[in-house]
């Protein structure tokens, strides 16, 4: 267990509706990653974000969005949601916005219908 | 840009056989590279850092600047081996960090 939790474990969902995921890092990590996990493009890192703040962009949609709470959880948001949406979804901390090593979560499967 | 490549998608070797799992890297910074399971669709775990040179369950990676290459090496692989192996690079800059994962090389171990 890395101490890292993620919820829902899964979610299967409708085309274009609207679905948040939640990630609870490690306590003592201040820095969030999600990374979007799929059949074709693998594993895709997404977005950072530092002590509530975005520090890093990826692949991420402009459909999606995410946000880092005072309680440095965060909220990952993906609207007008597509059958490509359909993904593993992990969230990791790290302590520090630079440090290398990433604690992953189990994720969250998304099936979009 | 940095990129990660693992040119086999499926391993298939026997129980006792040595394996090599290849990944092969492009960045013009100094690399940090990683190992990065993940056992039936579960979370990544991290296996290996380049920095730290161990041994993790027997496993090992040397990297390689001159062919920019980190294998994983196994002598003798295991059935419980058996997962999605992720090699992946991290780049730190001002404007944040990331994992760069290749694209992953699934290792079946058969009896």
């Amino acid at each position: 267990d890395s101490g890292v939790t993620q919820t829902p474990k899964h979610l299967i969902t409708a085309t274009g509706q609207r679905v948040t995921l939640r990630c609870s890092p490690r306590s003592g990590d201040l820095s969030v990653y999600w990374y979007q996990q799929s059949l074709d493009q693998g594993l895709q890192f997404l977005i950072q974000y530092y002590n509530g703040e975005e520090r890093a962009k990826g692949n991420i949609l402009e459909r999606f969005s995410a946000q880092q709470f005072p309680d440095l959880h965060s909220e990952l948001n993906l609207s007008s949601l597509e059958l490509g949406d359909s993904a593993l979804y992990f969230c990791a901390s790290s302590v520090l916005a630079g440090n290398n090593e990433q604690f992953f979560g189990p994720g969250t499967r998304l099936t979009v219908l | 840009a940095q990129r990660v490549t693992q040119p086999e998608k499926l391993l298939s070797v026997f129980k006792g056989a040595p394996v090599e799992l290849k990944c092969n890297y492009s960045y013009s910074g100094s690399p940090e590279l990683f190992w990065y399971v993940q056992y039936s669709r579960q979370r990544l775990q991290l296996l290996l850092r380049h920095i730290s040179r161990e041994s993790i369950k027997g496993f090992t990676a040397d990297l390689n600047k001159g062919e920019t290459s980190f294998h994983l090496k196994k002598p003798f692989a295991q059935e419980e081996d058996s997962a999605m192996y992720y090699c992946a690079l991290f780049r730190f800059e001002t404007s944040g960090s990331r994992l760069t994962f290749g694209e992953g090389t699934q290792l079946t171990v058969n009896p």
